[in-house]
């Protein structure tokens, strides 16, 4: 089975109202990444939290990890219709040779106008 | 220009045929990657490089072979390509393990 799986798999919302993404994970983790993909794109880094890390923020962006839960959550706070995309975790297990990134299936983010 | 370019964009080929998919990046890194991304299932690791010298296995390896024929080149060849390896191709390049993944726009692959 997958190591992150994200929840809700979809999610849709006003501009302005913020939106939360969930992952979990199974296994120890060195850290974890979140990352956006516009339809077709590629995947682009938004923000990395490291195991001994408990939040970060980067501008709307807020990403929590409680590793004793083994999850995370994305925050993106008064959202817009260009924040529509979808959105994936990884993770870097700490026991994978050459820290590999296990990525989720995504959340797809639906931002109306 | 894109720090990570894969050709081709687009591919549509009969079962089969044999096919490369190519990337080259600009970035300096040592690792590249290619994963494999299907609807509903989130990227998966076909196969990884750390330098010239060093080619590992991913998740998904079976019916991939990959070449490292420099520092910035790193290609994935499907020997006799099947329909169910229809997909969204992307390579990735880092600088350390466990670190941020750069990414190429992906070359869509069509197995008829």
């Amino acid at each position: 089975s997958q190591q992150g799986e994200e929840d809700p798999q979809a999610l849709s919302i006003q501009e302005g109202e913020n939106a939360t993404m969930n992952c979990s994970y199974k296994t120890s983790i060195n850290n974890l990444q979140w990352y956006r993909q516009n339809s077709g794109r590629g995947l682009v880094h938004l923000i990395l939290i490291r195991s001994n890390e408990r939040e970060k923020h980067s501008g709307r962006l807020r990403v929590t990890l409680d590793t004793s839960k083994k999850s995370s959550s994305l925050l993106i706070t008064a959202s817009r219709a260009a924040d529509t995309a979808s959105y994936f975790c990884a993770t870097a297990l700490i026991y994978n040779q050459g820290g590999k990134l296990i990525f989720g299936q995504g959340t797809e983010l639906s931002v109306k106008p | 220009d894109a720090d990570v370019t894969q050709t081709p964009r687009n591919r549509i080929t009969k079962t089969g045929k044999r096919i490369m998919l190519e990337c080259s990046q600009t970035k300096g890194h040592d690792r590249m990657y290619w994963y494999r991304q299907d609807p509903g299932l989130g990227l998966r690791l076909i196969y990884y490089s750390f330098d010239v010298k060093d080619i590992n296995k991913g998740e998904i390896s079976d019916g991939y072979s990959v070449s490292r024929q420099a520092q910035a080149k790193f290609s994935l060849s499907l020997e006799s390509a099947i329909p169910n390896q229809t997909a969204l191709y992307f390579c990735a390049t880092s600088t350390q393990g466990a670190g941020e993944l750069f990414f190429g726009e992906g070359s869509r692959l069509t197995v008829l």
